[in-house]
Parts: structure tokens; sequence; C-alpha cells
């Protein structure tokens, strides 16, 4: 089990509902990042945070919207979502001034009705 | 930006034989190339990297290979066992342009037959 944890690990909304992801880090880290993995597709970067500054939004739908109150914590909130939002929703952190170790949670996986 | 192209999509091998996971990237500012495995249901665990400095790098039975000249990096393992069996990625990362992050290839499923 790696030190990233991420709740719920299952939610399936509707398109009109508001939601929330979490994550949380237990390793120290300095920087948390948010991805998004879809059947047949790579790994795709939405959000960076370092030293809970978001330092990349990598051309997002607004409907995501993030949130770090802390180093440790990181948020992820969802609304108006559309189906093909449906995929699964990875956090991962590194330490602030090696952003190239990243070690990842478990995924949420979401499913939009 | 980067672009991470990553062959085959699937590979089917004996137990105990070698299997090896080709990529190729883009941007010749790259510096780290990590490897991850993901088994179903889990995220991402990384496995091994490689830096670029480093030409090869080992541990146990996973091996990790870089041509820079070629742009291109191979993940090797030998004595493939039972509990290999899971998709692998590769990354290249990047930095510039106000773009920090892993660039993802999509993927080998890799299948262990016994």
């Amino acid at each position: 089990e790696t030190g990233v944890t991420q709740t719920p690990r299952h939610l399936v909304m509707g398109m009109t509902n508001k939601k929330s992801l979490k994550c949380e880090q237990h390793l120290g880290h300095n920087a948390m990042y948010w991805y998004k993995q879809s059947a047949k597709k790579p790994l795709e970067l939405m959000f960076v945070y370092n030293f809970k500054e978001q330092t990349e939004n990598n051309s997002v739908p607004s409907r995501f919207s993030p949130e770090c109150p802390n180093s440790s914590h990181l948020f992820l909130h969802l609304h108006t979502l559309q189906p093909e939002d449906s995929a699964l929703y990875l956090c991962a952190s590194s330490q602030g001034d090696l952003p190239y170790e990243q070690y990842f949670g478990p995924g949420t996986r979401l499913t939009v009705t | 930006g980067e672009n991470v192209e990553q062959h085959p999509s699937t590979l089917s091998v004996q137990e105990g034989d070698s299997a090896v996971i080709k990529c190729t990237y883009s941007d010749s500012a790259s510096n780290y190339f990590p490897w991850y495995k993901q088994e179903l249901g889990k995220g991402p665990q990384l496995i091994i990297d490689i830096r670029s400095n480093v030409g090869e790098k080992k541990d146990q039975r996973i091996a990790v290979t870089l041509n820079k000249t070629a742009k291109h990096f191979s993940l090797h393992i030998t004595e493939t066992q039972p509990e290999d069996s899971a998709v692998y990625f590769c990354a290249g990362f990047y930095s510039g342009g106000g773009a920090d992050g892993l660039t993802f290839g999509k993927g080998t499923h890799l299948i262990i037959q016994p």
C-alpha cells in the first residue's frame, strides 16, 4: 500500500449533482497532483499543486475545481459533469523539490449518469 | 510539450521468459523516465526510473535502458512470474513553458502465461 489514500473509491453521480473527491498523503510530500485515467487513453495530468500553490491547470473544464488546503490534503470538486467525464481519477504526490518521483493513490472510479 | 509512444499495447509471454516494453519520446529536454505498474483496482506503482545522465539501471529482475540520441527507453523484465501480469506505463518528465509534469504512454497489458 502506498502512503496516498483516496475517498470515495467509487462514486456514481447525476449530471446535476455536486460531489467532491478527497486525497490525503502521509509521505511528507509538498506537491500533489490530479490525473484522469480513461479507457484506451494515457493518464492525463489535470492539476498540480506545489507547496499549496496551483502551478498547473492543464486546460481542464471549469466543472472540475481543485482545492489544496494544506500540503497533505487535496480535493477535486465536481459539478454539472458530463457522461464523458466518467473515468478513474488518480491523486499523486511528490517531494516539492523533486517533482519526478510521484506516488499514486488507488483512485476514485467515477461514473456520471 | 512531450509526446510518449509505447509499444506493444499487449504482450503475452511464457512464465520464465523475458518481456521487453519500448517507449519513444519527442522532447529532447525531457530528463526523467519512470515506469509504473498498475494492477486491477489499484493506482499505478512506481517500479523503476532512469534519469537522462544514465544509460541503464537494474533492480533485481527489472531493468531500464535509455538511448538519448534515439529518444527511446525500454523496460526489461527477466524470469517473468505470474505476479508480473499487469498494465505497465512509461512516462517522460517535461519541464518548461509553464507545464511541469509527467506525460504517460498508453500502457502495455503484460500477460504471463503459466
